[in-house]
């Protein structure tokens, strides 16, 4: 099947700094990607759509000067958590569809972030 | 909108009985997609399967085994002589077609723990 990995798989970082989280898709082109966030013992809860070549749509209430999104190719999607505090330690996970109309989506391993 | 319920926040068995976990759904759409995934204590989401909304048929995979009703908007999971390596938090999903709500909408997931 379809492949999407994440880096880092785990981040630990100082509260105020930048982190960025790198999701590909490594054998299939991904027209969409979209990013999750999985506080502990929670749901996945989706935080933006991220479409190639466009500004990512994000959900209410996920603001968008603090998660910056690229989706700079077709393999390619960045997550940079800006400015990071306690609060944003979460799991964040990405997935990758191609957009073939079979609406199948390839999550991520997804990546641990702890602010400290 | 779109809603996903699984009322059932965890579920404890011994190992070899039977075991179904509840979905009810709500969405708009026509035309849907549900899904079940299982996450493991690594995190990584692992798909089990994807059900068209105009395809009713039951399924069967090994031990695994799934009941779409539309009729009561549910997609049941079913694990036959459950095994201790089932043990993980298990989420049902909703992606909508033609809203363009393509992300999945998870359910707040069921943990299972299965003993030895």
């Amino acid at each position: 099947g379809a492949v999407v990995s994440q880096h880092p798989s785990r981040v630990i970082c100082k509260s105020g700094t930048s982190v960025k989280i790198e999701c590909r898709s490594l054998d299939f082109q991904a027209t969409t990607m979209f990013w999750y966030r999985q506080f502990p013992k929670q749901s996945l809860m989706l935080m933006a759509t991220s479409n190639e070549g466009s500004k990512a749509t994000y959900e209410q209430g996920v603001e968008k000067d603090k998660f910056l999104i690229n989706h700079a190719s077709l393999t390619l999607s960045t997550l940079t958590v800006t400015s990071a505090h306690p609060e944003d330690s979460s799991f964040y996970i990405c997935s990758a569809s191609p957009g073939t109309g079979k609406e199948t989506q390839y999550f991520g391993p997804g990546t641990r972030l702890l602010v400290l | 909108a779109q809603k996903v319920t699984q009322a059932q926040t965890e579920i404890s068995v011994v190992e070899k009985e039977d075991v179904t976990l509840d979905c009810v759904y709500e969405t708009r759409d026509t035309t849907y997609y549900l899904f079940w995934y299982k996450q493991p204590p690594s995190g990584e989401l692992v798909f089990l399967i994807r059900r068209n909304s105009f395809d009713e048929q039951n399924e069967i995979s090994g031990r695994y085994s799934w009941n779409f009703q539309k009729s009561t908007s549910s997609f049941n999971f079913t694990i036959t002589a459950s095994q201790v390596v089932d043990s993980a938090v298990y989420f049902c999903a909703l992606s909508g077609l033609y809203t363009g709500r393509r992300a999945l909408t998870f359910g707040s997931g069921t943990r299972l723990q299965v003993q030895p």
